[in-house]
């Protein structure tokens, strides 16, 4: 079983839509969590960082933690074309390697 | 300004060979770190270097092999290039400080025929 598991999709949604992407992890130490976005042929950019459980927004973006679950969540409200990226939740605990989900391709239709 | 640079962008090249790729980070970051991308965008550690010394030695073949001749570089280099070698390798850096995010490079694509 990987450590962190995402459902690589491809998503495709119209414009204005929420989206909702989401993670599972099985390591009880991961205490950081990361929303990285890459456009293609781009490297991965920080999106969102959160730390422990709880809620993090930034715009139209919202980050979830749930520890007690081991699933966090990344919301976008009101999407737009300029979205479309692949996404990708990122975890460690104190000083480990940040490990990756597999990456979600997320389509925004105009 | 760029923040990581990696090169080349892109590699082709024929099984057998042996090649390099070059990474730097004008950041003032502590640890670099190489990364494979497989076609599936999975993202897998390979390598972190802190301060020159190599921390982090996944499971990768010993055909690779990282050099940091200082804190700001981190060089790949990889011999007997076979075909599942083709990949996009990130380069990345970061700050020495619980949860910090990682900065990483545009990549370099390679492409073993």
């Amino acid at each position: 079983q990987k450590e962190v598991e995402q459902d690589p999709g491809p998503l495709s949604v119209p414009e204005g839509a929420i989206v909702s992407l989401n993670c599972t992890y099985s390591n009880s130490a991961f205490q950081y969590f990361m929303w990285y976005r890459q456009y293609s042929r781009k490297g991965p950019e920080l999106l969102m960082y959160t730390y422990s459980s709880g809620n993090k927004e930034d715009g139209r973006f919202t980050a979830q933690v749930d520890k007690s679950s081991k699933y966090i969540s990344l919301f976008i409200r009101d999407s737009q074309p300029s979205d479309s990226a692949t996404y990708l939740c990122a975890m460690k605990g104190g000083a480990q390697k940040l490990v990756f989900g597999q990456g979600t391709r997320l389509t925004i239709n105009p | 300004d760029t923040a990581v640079s990696q090169t080349p962008k892109y590699l082709v090249t024929q099984m057998g060979n042996d090649k390099s790729i070059k990474c730097e980070q004008n950041l003032g970051h502590d640890t670099m770190y190489w990364y494979k991308q497989d076609s599936k965008k999975f993202l897998k550690i390979m390598f972190s270097y802190n301060n020159k010394e190599l921390i982090i030695n996944e499971t990768v073949p010993n055909r690779f092999s990282p050099k940091s001749p200082d804190k700001a570089h981190l060089n790949l280099h990889i011999n007997s290039l076979e075909l599942g070698d083709s990949a996009v390798y990130f380069c990345a850096s970061s700050q020495d400080l619980p949860g910090r995010g990682y900065t990483f490079g545009s990549g370099t694509r390679l492409t073993v025929v």
